[in-house]
């Protein structure tokens, strides 16, 4: 089946400094990937939806401007999350539609301190 | 707005039993629908979906009902075993492929030996 790697699996950063998160997807190509951000006991909340080649679109309320999307090549998409906050400290996860459907990865817990 | 919700935070059902997981959504245009599991820290696994030209799709253990005119959906999982104690998350998309994935606020179910 479809892979989709993502790192790190978890990054604790000094507030005010920037968290560059990967998406791989390993064996498939993926023209588009999905950023997604999951608080404590909360459902899964869009943030974008990356396109390669093209800019990111991004859901109501998520400032562009913080979170960083690149979707350079078919397989890398990169969420830099900058001058990160503690109130920024989630779980993000990032998916991707492979031939066999939607494909996640394994999520990276971000905590700002 | 919330347009997939799962109005049960939490359910216990015991081993060998069914588990039903509801899910409701308010949105008539969603056409194709899944279900997640999703372990703590982890990206969520794929169970089983289902389109909207159907009523029902079934793998293995899992069964996934869609009544479109109540939009509603529910997945059964007969019978329970320990190993399906986690968070189940339901979503639903515009169609298959490059569309992105509204999930439902998920349900905690805990198998009890």
């Amino acid at each position: 089946g479809a892979v989709v790697s993502q790192h790190p699996s978890r990054v604790i950063c000094k507030s005010g400094t920037s968290v560059k998160i990967e998406c791989r997807s390993l064996d498939f190509q993926a023209t588009t990937m999905f950023w997604y951000r999951q608080f404590p006991k909360q459902s899964l909340m869009l943030m974008a939806t990356s396109n390669e080649g093209s800019k990111a679109t991004y859901e109501q309320g998520v400032e562009k401007d913080k979170f960083l999307i690149n979707h350079a090549s078919l397989t890398l998409s990169t969420l830099t999350v900058t001058s990160a906050h503690p109130e920024d400290s989630s779980f993000y996860i990032c998916s991707a539609t492979s031939p066999y459907g939607y494909t996640f990865g394994s999520g990276t817990r971000l905590t700002v301190v | 707005d919330q347009q997939v919700k799962q109005n049960s935070p939490s359910l216990s059902v015991q081993e060998g039993r069914i588990s039903i997981l509801n899910c409701d959504y308010t949105n008539s245009m969603f056409d194709y629908f899944l279900w997640y599991k999703k372990y703590p820290a982890e990206g969520p696994t794929f169970l089983i979906s289902i389109s909207s030209i159907k009523d029902k799709n079934e793998d293995g253990r899992f069964t996934v009902f869609l009544n479109k005119s109540a939009k509603h959906l529910s997945l059964h999982i007969v019978p329970s075993q320990p190993g399906d104690s986690a968070v189940y998350f339901c979503a639903a998309s515009f169609g298959f492929g490059n569309e992105k994935l509204t999930f439902g606020t998920g349900t905690r179910l805990t198998i009890i030996p």
